[in-house]
Order: C-alpha cells, then sequence, then structure tokens
C-alpha cells in the first residue's frame, strides 16, 4: 500500500541550512508536497514537484525528488525562528485524488 | 483570494451528541476535500466532491459520518453519536482541480467530553 516516511524532529540554528527527508513507497505518485504546519493552524502549501521532475527551486526552498530510489527532500536555506514548525510530506498517486501525508517532521531553530 | 474558512475553530461537546462543521471553499474551487488529523499524525483523507458530487469515501468515513456539498459551494461535515476517538482536528480543502494543489483551511479542532 502506500507510505509515506519522514524523520520525526530536526534541530538546527539560525542561518544553518536545513534538510527534511521523505521517502515514499508508491511508483505511481504524480505529485509530491511539502507542506508547513504552526501551531494550532491549518496546513500551508509550500512547494510541490511534479514526479517528471528532479529538482525544484522558490527562493529559500529547494526540493530534490530522486524517483528511483523514491526519495524526496526539502532543503531551506538560511533557516530563521519563524521556520519552526511542523514539515509534511505528502503524496498524490496517480489513480487518486487524496494525498497520502507522513507524520511530519517538527523543525526547531534556535537562536 | 479568501482562502479556505472552516466554522467553527473549536468544538467541545459531550460524548453521544451530534456535531456539524461548515468549510467554505476558495470560491472558484470546484473540488472540496475533507480530512482528519489527530495528534503526531498527518492529515487522512476522509472524502472528496467535485461540485456537489461526492465521489470517494474512505474506509474512515463511518455511517456515523455524513458529508454533503448541496450546491456545489460550501460543504458540511456531520458526525452523529459522537465517540470519544472521534476527537480530532477536521481539516477541509480545495483544488481548482485534481492536478492542482490543495489548498487547507485551518480545521475545526473537536473536543470530546
Amino acid at each position: 500500500g502506500e507510505d509515506v516516511e519522514q524523520s520525526l524532529f530536526l534541530s538546527v540554528r539560525e542561518g544553518d541550512s536545513s534538510v527534511i527527508n521523505c521517502t515514499y513507497t508508491d511508483s505511481s505518485s504524480t505529485y509530491l508536497y511539502w507542506y508547513k504546519q504552526e501551531p494550532g493552524a491549518g496546513l500551508q502549501l509550500l512547494t510541490y514537484i511534479f514526479s517528471n521532475m528532479d529538482m525544484k527551486q522558490d527562493q529559500r526552498l529547494t526540493v530534490l525528488l530522486n524517483k528511483k530510489d523514491k526519495h524526496l527532500s526539502l532543503r531551506i536555506a538560511d533557516t530563521q525562528t519563524g521556520d519552526s514548525a511542523i514539515y509534511f510530506c505528502a503524496e498524490k498517486a496517480q489513480a487518486g485524488t487524496a494525498l497520502i501525508f507522513g507524520k511530519g517532521t517538527t523543525l526547531s531553530v534556535s537562536s | 483570494d479568501t482562502g479556505v474558512s472552516q466554522n467553527p475553530r473549536h468544538k467541545i461537546t459531550k460524548r453521544g451528541q451530534n456535531v456539524t462543521f461548515r468549510c467554505d471553499p476558495i470560491s472558484e474551487h470546484n473540488r472540496l476535500y475533507w480530512y482528519r488529523q489527530t495528534l503526531g499524525q498527518g492529515p487522512e483523507f476522509l472524502t472528496y466532491f467535485q461540485n456537489e458530487a461526492q465521489l470517494e469515501k474512505s474506509r474512515l468515513l463511518s455511517d456515523r459520518f455524513s458529508a454533503e456539498r448541496p450546491k456545489g459551494s460550501f460543504s458540511t461535515l456531520e458526525i452523529q453519536r459522537t465517540e470519544q476517538g472521534d476527537s480530532a482536528m477536521y481539516l477541509c480543502a480545495s483544488s481548482l482541480s485534481t492536478d492542482q494543489p490543495q489548498h487547507f483551511g485551518d480545521g475545526t479542532r473537536l473536543s470530546i467530553l
């Protein structure tokens, strides 16, 4: 079945780069997403990548996709304290409409 | 773009009561989704509407749950005879098409006493 795995915690210092990793199992995934969730709030779409791409850059965010290994990563350059949140990786299978989410990675940024 | 709006933000109720949540999607989006998120987990898909038609339901949507989208605009999610296990954040999302990203509201947090 479909499954998305993420490491649970990441701690970085302000100004450093953060790299959040995700693995997925469904080889038919068409789109892969990164969402951010702050306490008590919903999910904010950060970026997404189509499965025929291997990299996408958007300001401080870089997404890398290794389709062969089913591995997705999100790099945040110059991490700020405001980036502290839970980051969710999600996949959308070719046949479906539902997003399948990982359990989320809690990013803690210290000054 | 006013975003996806959900009401109420918080709902506290006693076990056995019925509750109803409302979701107003982004205005031009005809796809609408409901998810449930429990503590420490990612959101889990419940159901999907294209316009007023409910096209997909997950096995998580027991017969105590019903969702509607009568005019293809706002949607309601009703839970009858609530149980402790229903305590969760209920998230609504909308999209322009199934190939476009889903945009989420801030959710309704349900607490069952």
